[in-house]
């Protein structure tokens, strides 16, 4: 089965500090696309950001970078300078390529709380 | 721009009644389809859309049934609903590229008794 796993189901952090989300997925293609969903408490999808697997640089938007690691499949968010309204949960998911049908697969989540 | 709208927000049926859940898209995307979020198991693909006309099957497509008769919308049918279908679910479009981003509704909780 292709699958995306997050074995973290809940993570905290202090306020200003640094924390990293894991992610690891299963795949046969080459060509894929990675993505990390913010869901805070009003139930909204917010794409947080996301990487082409045939990238080498991993993407950064502001605060939130990944750490992509394509021989081993695994696909970390660290969020730098954290703040309250970060706390959510946050799903990893890959985007499957085969058929074109544009499939997300989606990890269980991790739920992030953010400390005054 | 109004994005995935969805209806409704929140929705109580009973056991063998049916519903449609509303889903429309106003940014010409391709490419539909309708999730369901249970506690502890992520989001899992139910039915999806390329196109006006074109369904398929996600992951969970028992107990459900959909149609796309324009580009904008895609409604998910419950024909005869069951507690097990007691859960949140988001409707996604995106363009028909795996480049794209997919755009989510802001989701229906559906709770069947």
């Amino acid at each position: 089965a292709q699958t995306v796993t997050q074995s973290q189901p809940e993570m905290s952090v202090q306020e200003a500090e640094t924390v990293t989300l894991s992610c690891t997925y299963d795949t046969s293609e080459s060509d894929y696309y990675l993505f990390w969903y913010k869901q805070p408490p009003s139930r909204q999808m917010i794409l947080v950001i996301r990487q082409e697997a045939y990238k080498q640089q991993n993407a950064t938007e502001n605060r939130f970078s990944v750490n992509f690691q394509k021989a081993a499949k695994s696909f970390s968010l660290k969020i730098s300078d954290s703040q309250l309204g970060d706390a959510a949960m946050y799903f990893c998911a890959r985007r499957s390529g085969r058929d074109n049908t544009d499939k997300l697969i989606f990890g269980t989540g991790t739920r992030l709380q953010v400390f005054p | 721009n109004a994005g995935v709208t969805q209806t409704p927000k929140f929705q109580v049926l009973k056991t063998g009644q049916s519903m449609t859940l509303q889903c429309a898209q106003d940014m010409n995307h391709e490419y539909m389809s309708w999730y369901r979020q249970d506690p502890g198991m992520g989001l899992r693909l139910i039915h999806y859309s390329v196109g006006a006309g074109i369904t398929d099957q996600g992951e969970v497509p028992n107990g459900y049934n959909v149609s796309r008769s324009t580009t904008e919308d895609f409604p998910l049918r419950l024909l005869s609903a069951a507690p097990s279908q007691t859960s949140v679910y988001f409707c996604a479009s995106s363009y028909l590229l795996r480049t794209d981003t997919q755009y989510f509704g802001p989701g229906t909780r559906l709770t069947v008794l």
